[in-house]
């Protein structure tokens, strides 16, 4: 069974600074996606990400795929107010097209 | 633009009646859609998958005779709760893959907007 954890769940940080965001994933698979979600809305696609080492960036938000490890990782620079949201990484159950996402990490921007 | 519509956006309705959510592809063909259930500040978690022309797969614990999904065209997926109680409220999702080539770099889930049920 696919399993994916991200951590942190919750996370407050001011305007300026730099974090984190990590997606553990158990088994082998096809692709991750990363969607950010506003109170209230559905999911915004931001990254998918298909092969070792890719990386893509849009704005303050970059993302990257270890598929060896298990892991990725969407990095905030210089954090600003409107990237508060709840962001959840999802990963592709090999070739069923099933999504299973992780638990979502509540991001909070202070001014 | 959205490549997923979904409707309603919101809807209220009294305990032991039936709501049905529409899903659907706009401007491309998704044999299969998914529908997904998301409780207040919780995950998406995978209720079943809509195939075109056949029967919906539910996943584990999922009750087929509450949720009743019809797939009647590549376009259209829904969704019916059926007699609908207050547990049932939540934020229904679903999604359908874009395929490659179709206005997506790569092989892509589009969500839609996203019903929110309220059974009082």
């Amino acid at each position: 069974e696919l399993k994916v954890e991200q951590n942190p769940l919750f996370l407050s940080m001011q305007e300026g600074k730099n974090y984190t965001i990590y997606c553990n994933y158990s088994t082998t698979s096809d692709r991750l996606y990363w969607y950010r979600q506003d109170p209230g809305k559905s999911l915004e696609s931001l990254f998918v990400l298909l092969s070792n080492g890719a990386v893509k960036q849009e704005g303050r938000l970059m993302a990257s795929l270890d598929t060896k490890a298990r892991l990725s990782t969407l990095h905030i620079t210089a954090a600003v107010h409107d990237l508060s949201a709840t962001y959840f990484c999802a990963v592709d159950i090999w070739r069923a097209q099933k999504l299973v996402f992780g638990q979502g990490t509540r991001l909070t921007i202070n001014p | 633009g959205a490549v997923v519509s979904q409707h309603p956006s919101w809807v209220i309705c009294k305990s032991g009646t039936s709501v049905k959510i529409e899903c659907r592809s706009l401007d491309f063909q998704a044999t299969t859609m998914f529908w997904y259930r998301q409780f207040p500040k919780q995950s998406l978690m995978l209720m079943a998958t809509s195939n075109e022309g056949s029967k919906a797969t539910y996943e584990q614990g999922v009750e087929k005779d509450k949720f009743l999904i019809n797939h009647a065209s590549l376009t259209l997926s829904t969704l019916t709760v059926t007699s609908a109680h207050p547990e049932d409220s939540s934020f229904y999702i679903c999604s359908a893959y874009l395929p490659r080539g179709q206005g997506a770099q790569n092989t892509e889930a589009f969500f839609g907007q996203g019903t929110r049920l309220t059974v009082v």
